[in-house]
Order: C-alpha cells, then sequence, then structure tokens
C-alpha cells in the first residue's frame, strides 16, 4: 500500500501570504492519480485538484499543484481569509485508494 | 444539480451490524463508481470501498475487508454499506463520494455525511 506523509502538520500563515503544501509517497505515483482536497469544519472534503496539477471546476486560480513521482506540492499564491482550513492529498493505484494525514492551513 | 445524501448512521455496541445508504441525484447514476470515505473523529480521511458503475466490481481497504459489503442498487439510484462484526475503530462519519471519470481515481462529489458510533 503506497503511505501518504504530508508536511508540515500545521502551516501558520496570515492572509496575503504564500502557502506551499508537500505530500511525499512511500513509492512513485502516477502524476494522473494524484489529487488534493480542502475540508472545512464540520464540512465534507472539496476537490481542488486532480491529475496533480488540473484545478476543479470553480478553483480559484491562485491554487496551483505540481510534482511527479514521489513529491507533489500544493501552493496557494496568496492566502484568502476562506483558504484556512486543512488539505488532503489522495491517491489512486492498483484499485487502493490513500488519503494523506492532512495539513491545517491556520492564521 | 448532483447531490449524494447519506443516511442510517447511529449508535451501535462493538460487534453489531449497521446499514448506511446512499441516494444520488443529478447525474447518470450506473455511468460512475461509486465510494465510502470515513473519517475517525478529529482524525484524517480513510477510504473504506468503491464499487464500479455496473456494480460488478467491489474493492475495500484491508481494515474492513470481511466485515463490509458494498452494493448499489441502479435503478433506485442508491448506494448501501452493510457494516458487520463492529469495532470501536469503526467509529467516525462516513462519507459517500462519487468517482470522477477523468479526475484519475478523484472524488468529486460527496455527501455530508451520516455518524456511525460504535461503543458499548
Amino acid at each position: 500500500e503506497i503511505v501518504l506523509t504530508q508536511s508540515p502538520g500545521t502551516l501558520s500563515l496570515s492572509p496575503g501570504e504564500r502557502a506551499t503544501l508537500s505530500c511525499r509517497a512511500s513509492q512513485s505515483v502516477s502524476s494522473s492519480y494524484l489529487a488534493w482536497y480542502q475540508q472545512k469544519p464540520g464540512q465534507a472534503p472539496r476537490l481542488f485538484i486532480y491529475g496533480a496539477s488540473i484545478r476543479a471546476t470553480g478553483i480559484p486560480d491562485r491554487f496551483s499543484g505540481s510534482g511527479s513521482g514521489t513529491d507533489f506540492t500544493l501552493t496557494i499564491s496568496r492566502l484568502e481569509p476562506e483558504d484556512f482550513a486543512v488539505y488532503y492529498c489522495q491517491q489512486y493505484g492498483s484499485s487502493r485508494w490513500t488519503f494523506g494525514q492532512g495539513t491545517k492551513v491556520e492564521i | 444539480e448532483v447531490q449524494v445524501l447519506e443516511s442510517g448512521g447511529g449508535l451501535v455496541q462493538p460487534g453489531g451490524s449497521l446499514r448506511l445508504s446512499c441516494a444520488a441525484s443529478g447525474f447518470t447514476f450506473s455511468s460512475y463508481a461509486m465510494s465510502w470515505v470515513r473519517q475517525a473523529p478529529g482524525k484524517g480521511l480513510e477510504w473504506v470501498s468503491v464499487i464500479s458503475g455496473s456494480g460488478g466490481s467491489t474493492y475495500y481497504a484491508d481494515s474492513v475487508k470481511g466485515r463490509f459489503t458494498i452494493s448499489r442498487d441502479n435503478s433506485k439510484n442508491t448506494l448501501d454499506l452493510q457494516m458487520n462484526s463492529l469495532r470501536v475503530e469503526d467509529t467516525g462519519v462516513y462519507y459517500c463520494a462519487k468517482l470522477y471519470s477523468y479526475g484519475g481515481g478523484s472524488f468529486d462529489y460527496w455527501g455530508q455525511g451520516t455518524l456511525v458510533t460504535v461503543s458499548s
């Protein structure tokens, strides 16, 4: 099973700052099968990025995804107040789906 | 508008059973694989199970294999999860999620979840 490790666990930033979230896989992951989600308290997760770098419908362009192989990154270029939340990476492979443990972006 | 709505959660004793349901609308249900994903209180997301659009293929996380059974009724646009031999560690919010056809195994629509509590 592929294990995804996200870092840091918590990112303390201010509105307007840049956020860089890391997702490292224990084995190589196809870029086509790496996604990022945002989750706010009491809400369901929301798909933000799929295929490692493709923004889902309605996701603003301040969010970008990159990476390949075992190292992937979610970047938020300028944090808006509504961006403070928990972000999860997720991969699919060999009929198995796994999530990272999450990175909390807080003020 | 795509909607998925879970039901069936509740309090159950260890060793007991519970059946969750998910009602879907706003898309051609039989064309899409569907999944259950859970989240223990204060913890991260954990994939539980996936079923293909036809229902002919099913996949399970090792933590639930042999205890949980996923099924679907394409005539009613519903997805079910039969949970047997429940353990305390099965406690959490269970989300029904639709797989995104073009999203390489990602989940593009999620319900609001139903809470399962396994406790004596």
